[in-house]
């Protein structure tokens, strides 16, 4: 089955600067690379996803990137803020299969 | 557009005991996945739903278990509780795919289930 494995398991940044999180898969059929974001004591929320046939794909300070080929996907965030401090989810789905989560990064933005 | 609930949002159980746990996916949504979180552990995957059929399964043991409705309600079962099952429980809603491209999921906000 798909392994999604996820690292740093924690950040801690300074107000202003950029996070970048990292994200590997094993399953060459997944075509689908969620990120969530998860606040204290609420519900994870989609904040950026991208597709196989995209390399990159950009919302305002979000980003994220795929390398097909070495089967890599990354999450950055620029001009960090406080409100940015949450649990990071990447998540790899493939077709009809199941969505397979990371281990999630707690991101801590210092002011 | 009413966003997935779940309930209860909150269970206090003791070992040995079973217990039901109900999602209601988003109006439209035919896919229900259902997900342990617990601290260091991130979201495990228990198990999917699509159209009333377990379309794929996590590696937990046969004590969870779940089911769908035609109305594509979905309940979650966990019987001879264990401590270990203290944990927030999180379902989450997806529409049908469309051309085989998937679509986000969304989550509800979670049971607490607290095992003693």
């Amino acid at each position: 089955g798909e392994n999604v494995e996820q690292h740093p398991s924690t950040l801690s940044v300074q107000e202003g600067d950029s996070a970048v999180i990292k994200c590997t898969y094993s399953d060459s059929a997944s075509n689908y690379f969620p990120w969530y974001k998860q606040e204290l004591g609420k519900r994870p929320q989609l904040i950026i996803d991208i597709r196989s046939n995209v390399g990159e794909k950009k919302d305002q300070r979000i980003a994220v990137t795929l390398n097909k080929t070495a089967k890599h996907f990354s999450l950055h965030i620029t001009e960090t803020q406080p409100e940015d401090s949450a649990v990071y989810f990447c998540a790899a789905k493939g077709g009809y299969q199941k969505v397979t989560f990371g281990i999630g990064t707690k991101l801590q933005v210092i002011p | 557009k009413a966003g997935v609930t779940q309930t209860p949002r909150y269970l206090i159980k003791t070992r040995g005991q079973q217990v039901t746990l109900s999602c209601s996916p988003i109006s439209g949504h035919r896919s229900v996945s259902w997900y342990q979180q617990t601290p260091g552990q991130g979201l495990q995957f228990l198990f999917e739903y699509f159209s009333e059929t377990q379309r794929n399964k996590g590696n937990f043991p046969g004590r969870f278990s779940g089911r769908q409705f035609s109305n594509s309600r979905s309940e979650m079962n966990v019987s001879t509780l264990e401590l270990g099952d203290s944990a927030l429980y999180l379902c989450a809603s997806m529409k049908p795919s469309t051309g085989g491209q998937a679509h986000e999921q969304f989550f509800g906000p979670g049971t607490r289930l607290t095992v003693l």
